[in-house]
Order: C-alpha cells, then structure tokens, then sequence
C-alpha cells in the first residue's frame, strides 16, 4: 500500500529565507506527483505536477524536484513572502488506469514579516 | 465563479440524519472524485467516479454513498450521520484527455459537523 509521508509538518522561517519541503512516498511505481497548497478553511490549488520521467518543474519562485528510485520529492520555495503562509501537501499518482491520488499529511508553512 | 462548487458550504446535522453534498463542475471533466479531510490524517478518498456509469469505492466509503447525475454532478450522501462523520468533504475533478496527466482540480470544500 502506498504511503507518503510529509516532513516536516510546521516549518516557521523569516520572510526572504529559501526553504525546501520534503515528500517521500513507499512505492516507487508512481504515474506522476502534485503538490498542492491549501489555505485555511480553503480548497486545495494545484501548484506543480510532476510526471514519472520528469526530473523537477518549477513555476515562479517554485521549484519541485522528483527521484522516484529514492521515493522522494522535494518542493523548494525560493525568498520566501508572508503570502506563502499555508499548508503544503504532496500527492502521488499509482499508475494511469488506477484509482486518485494518495496524500500526504501537509507540512504547514509560517513565513514571518 | 468557481469552476467546482460545492454545497452546502457548512452544515451542522444531528446523530441518525441523511445529509447529501453536492459537486457541480463546468470544467467539463469525466472523472469525480470524493475526499475527507482530518486534522492529522490527511486527505483520503472516499468514493471516485470515471464517468456516469463508472463508480469506485476508495479508501473508507463505509458509511457513505455516491450518486452521479450527470457529467458535470457528483453528489455524496451519508445515510445516517454519526459524529465520527465530522469532517471537512472535497470534491475534485480531473480529465484524462490526451496527456492524461491525472491532475486533480478541487472545490472549496464542505465542512459537516456531526452533533
């Protein structure tokens, strides 16, 4: 069964710090991963998705690397903003013709002014 | 206006009542999907639809049924409400198309209270 684990799960860093958020999983049989934000009492917005040949995506000050051999995946945050406070949450794909995604618990993020 | 609705938005119920949520979506998406979430479990999936013939029991959907009405509607009932039951409940879309990149598109969320 996979698990995907999350670590660590509060993080508080001062405003301008890089940071990097960790994801590992326990099958490396992955279609694809998503990291997704989440604010609170709010729904989940997507902010990378990773297919299983890619190596990273980044978006904007974001950047999200995948080693599927190793079962990890990082979510790296460059010159954080008060505004990136939130919940970070990671998910990964079993395969094409299988069932939704699989989460991790969320690490939530404090960026202080 | 959102592209995945959800409603109602809150609801407080009693012990033993039928309570229904609802998804609508105009993403124009096949697949549906049901989550809870939990403080310290995480998201887990409840029930997921392919299309409207095509329903999945997911990881706990004991306690719980699906209806899907149509393309764009995925409703989530709970029979009888137990306060264990006491959760915030997304819905989540997503298209297989060409690429078929599995990426999940989600609502606002419906937080049930269970008394």
């Amino acid at each position: 069964k996979q698990e995907v684990t999350q670590i660590p799960a509060a993080l508080s860093v001062p405003e301008g710090e890089n940071l990097v958020l960790n994801c590992s999983f326990t099958d490396s049989a992955i279609y694809n991963l998503q990291w997704f934000r989440q604010d609170p009492g709010k729904g989940l917005t997507s902010l990378l998705l990773i297919q299983s040949s890619q190596r990273e995506q980044t978006s904007g000050r974001l950047n999200a690397s995948l080693d599927k051999s190793s079962g990890r995946s990082t979510l790296y945050i460059a010159a954080s903003q008060p505004g990136d406070s939130a919940t970070y949450l990671c998910a990964v794909r079993a395969n094409q013709a299988g069932t939704a995604l699989i989460f991790g618990k969320g690490t939530t993020l404090s960026v202080s002014s | 206006d959102a592209d995945v609705t959800q409603t109602p938005r809150n609801r407080i119920t009693k012990t033993g009542k039928r309570i229904m949520l609802e998804c609508s979506q105009t993403k124009g998406h096949d697949r549906m999907y049901w989550y809870r979430q939990d403080p310290g479990l995480g998201l887990r999936l409840i029930y997921y639809s392919f299309d409207v013939k095509d329903i999945n029991k997911g990881e706990i959907s004991d306690g719980y049924s699906v209806s899907r009405q149509a393309q764009a509607k995925f409703s989530l009932s709970l029979e009888s409400a137990i306060p264990n039951q006491t959760a915030l409940y997304f819905c989540a879309t997503s298209d297989p198309g060409a690429s078929d990149t599995g990426e999940l598109f989600f609502g606002e969320g419906s937080r049930l209270t269970v008394l």
